[in-house]
């Protein structure tokens, strides 16, 4: 089965500044990449997601990158704010079922 | 739109009772999941249901968890007997699939389990 592993476990930044967490899957035939966020007593939110067919996507601050060769997909949060901070999962996917990294807990000092 | 909705939010029970779970999933999706949190495991599926009918129970963890889906607007994980390892947060997740590429999962607000 697919083995998602998620670097690192823990992100502290100051307000501004950007936050990087990386992610590696195992299964070639994943072909889909989403990033979920989750804030305290919540559920996971999505906020972006990426297809293999696509190397790069943007959505205002969040940018998430890909690279099949290499099984490695990565989130980028820039001018991070407080509201960023939050418990963020990637996972990967080749069809219904979604592998989720362990979660990297980003905290934005302010 | 009403995103995916579950029901309690929050359980406390005995070791020994029986426990129910309901969700709602979002009118017009066809797939549904329920998964299980914890700080040891993670994100863990449960069962995956498409069209009402399971598809996928190898993540339940033993007999005594259930879980069922009379229609395309409900679905239920009971666990009989409850046990304080069952203590988790069950979140419910529905999605459109297939026919078209894996979509997006969308998750309700969850259930925190306390089994004492």
């Amino acid at each position: 089965g697919e083995n998602v592993e998620q670097h690192p476990s823990t992100l502290s930044v100051q307000e501004g500044d950007s936050a990087v967490i990386k992610c590696t899957y195992s299964d070639s035939a994943s072909n889909y990449f989403p990033w979920y966020k989750q804030e305290l007593g919540k559920g996971p939110q999505l906020i972006i997601d990426i297809r293999s067919n696509v190397g790069e996507k943007k959505d205002q601050r969040i940018a998430v990158t890909l690279n099949k060769t290499a099984k490695h997909f990565s989130l980028h949060i820039t001018e991070t704010q407080p509201e960023d901070s939050a418990v963020y999962f990637c996972a990967a996917s080749g069809d219904y079922k979604l592998s989720f990294g362990a979660g990297t807990t980003v905290t934005v000092r302010a | 739109d009403a995103g995916v909705i579950q029901s309690p939010r929050h359980e406390v029970t005995e070791m020994g009772q029986e426990v129910t779970l309901r969700c709602k999933p979002i009118s017009g999706h066809n797939s549904l999941f329920w998964y299980r949190q914890t700080m040891m495991r993670g994100l863990e599926l449960l069962i995956y249901f498409n069209n009402n009918v399971p598809i996928d129970d190898s993540g339940m963890p033993e007999d005594r968890f259930s879980a069922k889906m009379p229609n395309a607007s409900f679905s239920t994980l009971k666990i009989q007997p409850s046990e304080p390892r069952d203590s988790a947060v069950y979140f419910c997740a529905s999605s459109l699939y297939p026919p078209v590429p894996p979509e997006t999962q969308y998750f309700g607000p969850g259930t925190r389990l306390l089994v004492l």
